[in-house]
C-alpha cells in the first residue's frame, strides 16, 4: 500500500511569511496527525483528527498554526506568521481507528524559519 | 501531557557490542510502542507490548514492557552498523494518542 505523503520535503522562509504543508493519508486511515519535531528531540504531538473532527487541538498554538482536514482526507498545516522557533520537522501520521496497529508516518517536512 | 523520559540520550558503540536502551514514566500506560527513525524519514514502527511483563524479540532486538506498564526497555545483541538511528519510545495511554520520549540516538561504528 501506498504510504503517507507529504510535500514539500523542505521549505526556507523568512520570519513573518506564511507556509503551509500538505498530508495524504493512507487510504482507509480514519485518524490523522501532525507532530512537530525539533531537532534532537521526539515528536510532539500538534493536532489529532478523526475522520475530518478535531480529536485533540491542546498543543497546537491556535494564535499562529492552523489545520484542517476536508473531506476527512487530505489535510493540511498552515503557521501564519513563521517564528524563528518554529524551525523543525513537521510529519504527519496516520493510523486505523485502534493506535496499536502504530502509526505510519511520512517523511515530514523540514522547515528552516530565517 | 504525560512525560517519557529516555536513556541514555546518546549512545556510541562499536559494532557487535550489546545495548540496552531505557524508557521510564510516572504514568501507566495501556501499551508502548518502539519507533526507529532514521535521517530525513519518518518514524517506523518496531514493536508494540502490551502486558505488563511482556517481552518481545524482533531478530536481534528485545523489548520488554514493566509489570507495572510504566516502563520499558529496548535490548540489541551483537549490534551492526545498519542499527544506527533514532530509536523513539512512545506511550498509548488512552484513546489514541501517542507520546513519544525523547530518543535515544544510537551510533554503531565498524
Amino acid at each position: 500500500e501506498a504510504g503517507v505523503a507529504q510535500s514539500p520535503r523542505y521549505k526556507i522562509i523568512e520570519k513573518r511569511q506564511s507556509v503551509a504543508f500538505w498530508c495524504n493519508p493512507i487510504s482507509g486511515h480514519a485518524t490523522l496527525y501532525w507532530y512537530q519535531q525539533i531537532l534532537g528531540q521526539g515528536p510532539k504531538l500538534l493536532i489529532q483528527f478523526q475522520n475530518n473532527g478535531v480529536v485533540d487541538d491542546s498543543q497546537l498554538p491556535k494564535d499562529r498554526f492552523s489545520a484542517e482536514r476536508l473531506k476527512g482526507v487530505d489535510s493540511t498545516l498552515k503557521i501564519q506568521p513563521a517564528k524563528l522557533e518554529d524551525s523543525a520537522v513537521y510529519l504527519c501520521a496516520s493510523s486505523l481507528v485502534a493506535a496499536n496497529y502504530g502509526y505510519t508516518f511520512g517523511s515530514g517536512t523540514r522547515l528552516t524559519v530565517v | 501531557t504525560q512525560l517519557l523520559e529516555q536513556s541514555p540520550q546518546f549512545l556510541s558503540i562499536q559494532e557487535g557490542e550489546n545495548l540496552t536502551v531505557y524508557c521510564n514514566s510516572s504514568s501507566v500506560f495501556s501499551s508502548l510502542q518502539w519507533y526507529r527513525q532514521e535521517p530525513g524519514e519518518g518514524p517506523v514502527l518496531l514493536v508494540t507490548v502490551v502486558t505488563g511483563g511482556e517481552v518481545k524479540k524482533l531478530k536481534r532486538l528485545t523489548f520488554q514492557f514493566g509489570d507495572a506498564r510504566k516502563d520499558s526497555s529496548l535490548h540489541i545483541t551483537a549490534a551492526q552498523p545498519g542499527d544506527t538511528g533514532l530509536y523513539l519510545c512512545a506511550g498509548i495511554e488512552w484513546g489514541n494518542m501517542l507520546t513519544f520520549g525523547g530518543g535515544t540516538r544510537l551510533m554503531v561504528k565498524p
